[in-house]
């Protein structure tokens, strides 16, 4: 299985500041035909379902604000989101679907400082 | 518009079977190259990927559950149906539905169904 750990496991930052989310893979999750690292990132709050926020690593959804943006290096993955807003505060997954069983960090829970 | 929208109880004694039932809405469960799946989210812990159905019938379960998992789809009801078998307490979690495109991760969500598991 993929295990995708994530660190911090909870962070506080103030808001207008930046918040830094990292989510390492145990493997690869890089599909070779199109370069592609089949990661994603997705918000949860309570009483909602999971919001998409990133696919591909690196891909911003339709309608996720572009202070919310992801990088890739390797099996490292990173979710910034610049100029922390106070409807930002939430858990904060990664998401392997590059091989069953599809895996999810354990996630990380943001607040606001 | 597409949605997804889970049913079933929402209590069910240990040792007893789960069936929840997602209908689609807004695309077909044959429609080529999209699976839909099941996650679930126990109270203050992470996902956890249960299952998933594709246009193709194939089915992929969590190794770990496999053995008390069953997905089916009902392409006349445009429905997916998930069982569990031989519930436990730690069983009790959030049940999502989800969408998911070929090549892509789930995008769109049920709103989910609590599922507690109590005597």
């Amino acid at each position: 299985d993929i295990v995708l750990t994530q660190s911090p496991d909870s962070l506080a930052v103030s808001l207008g500041e930046r918040a830094t989310i990292k989510c390492r893979s145990s493997q690869s999750v890089l599909y070779i035909a199109n370069k592609e690292n089949f990661l994603a990132w997705y918000q949860c709050k309570p009483g909602q379902p999971p919001r998409l926020l990133m696919s591909g690593a690196t891909t911003r959804e339709f309608g996720v604000p572009d202070r919310f943006t992801g990088s890739a290096s390797g099996t490292d993955f990173t979710l910034t989101i610049s100029g922390l807003q106070a409807e930002d505060v939430a858990v904060y997954f990664c998401h392997q679907y590059f091989n069953p069983p599809y895996t999810f960090g354990q996630g990380t829970k943001l607040e606001i400082k | 518009q597409i949605t997804l929208k889970e049913s079933g109880p929402t209590l069910v004694k240990p040792t007893q079977t789960l069936t929840l039932t997602c209908t689609l809405s807004g695309f077909s469960v044959s429609t080529s190259e999209v699976s839909v799946g099941w996650i679930r989210q126990p109270p203050g812990k992470a996902l956890e990927w249960l299952a998933l159905i594709s246009w193709d019938d194939s089915q992929r379960y969590s190794p770990s559950l496999r053995s008390r998992l069953t997905i089916t789809k009902d392409t006349s009801k445009n429905q997916v149906v998930l069982t569990m078998s031989n519930m436990d307490p730690e069983d009790t979690a959030t049940y999502y539905c989800a969408r998911r495109p070929l090549r892509s991760p789930f995008d769109y969500w049920g709103l989910g169904t609590l599922v507690t598991v109590s005597s």
